[in-house]
């Protein structure tokens, strides 16, 4: 069991440029949530997928982010046009649909928008 | 809708005291509940969970929690601290037989004097 990991585990980026985040969850997880913790705060719940679906968003989640996870396994979360605002580590989780929901997070991708 | 709240922001202790994190939920009905723990920059690990049944849940680390239905609480303890343990303390809540996407409180740093 190798966790749920994420790459790249930091980014800076310049304002105005995309960035794409990539999260592998623990092999036999069928969901996979994204979750963003700004400094201070507690994580806050983006989006999750159950397969290949994705079946919740926030409303945290402005047009300008985007998450697929086309084949059910991997998954990758977009911001385009980034902005200062959207300095923050975007963690991913991963857990199973059997039984009660245990979560697993990954290490999290700092984003620095400078 | 549910929350959590974590009243304390910052609590020091000295190493082999013992600790006390707090953690009060709103929910409708009882809720899973979670404590997950947080070292700088990294991912969150979860320490353990409440699905139902024995209020007194054990943990990884020595940690234990017990659940408290009329004070919708939910306080983490451990009865000798190591300087280890300094980190964030996160609770979460989550709703029974749904996806359970989780809800944070604040969080609680803990300092460890030797």
């Amino acid at each position: 069991d190798t966790g749920v990991s994420q790459d790249p585990r930091h980014k800076i980026t310049k304002r105005g440029q995309n960035v794409t985040f990539r999260c592998d969850p623990i092999s036999e997880h069928n969901r996979l949530y994204w979750y963003r913790q700004t400094l201070g705060q507690g994580p806050e719940f983006l989006t999750y997928f159950q397969n290949e679906a994705q079946l919740e968003k926030s409303r945290l989640l402005s047009d300008r982010f985007s998450a697929e996870r086309p084949k059910g396994s991997f998954s990758t979360l977009e911001i385009q046009r980034t902005e200062q605002g959207d300095s923050a580590m975007y963690l991913c989780a991963s857990s199973s649909s059997q039984g009660p929901n245990t979560i697993y997070f990954g290490e999290g991708s700092w984003l620095t928008v400078v | 809708a549910q929350s959590v709240t974590q009243p304390d922001i910052h609590i020091t202790v000295s190493e082999g005291a013992s600790l006390e994190l707090r953690c009060n939920y709103s929910y409708g009905a009882t809720p899973y509940l979670f404590w997950y723990v947080q070292s700088p920059g990294q991912g969150l690990q979860l320490l353990l969970k409440y699905f139902s049944g024995d209020t007194l849940v054990q943990g990884i680390k020595g940690f234990e929690a017990e659940f408290k239905r009329s004070q919708s609480s939910f306080n983490l303890r451990k009865p000798s601290v190591h300087w280890s343990d300094a980190a964030e303390y996160f609770c979460a809540v989550g709703a029974p037989g749904t996806a359970s996407k989780l809800t944070f409180g604040t969080g609680t740093r803990l300092q460890v004097t030797l």
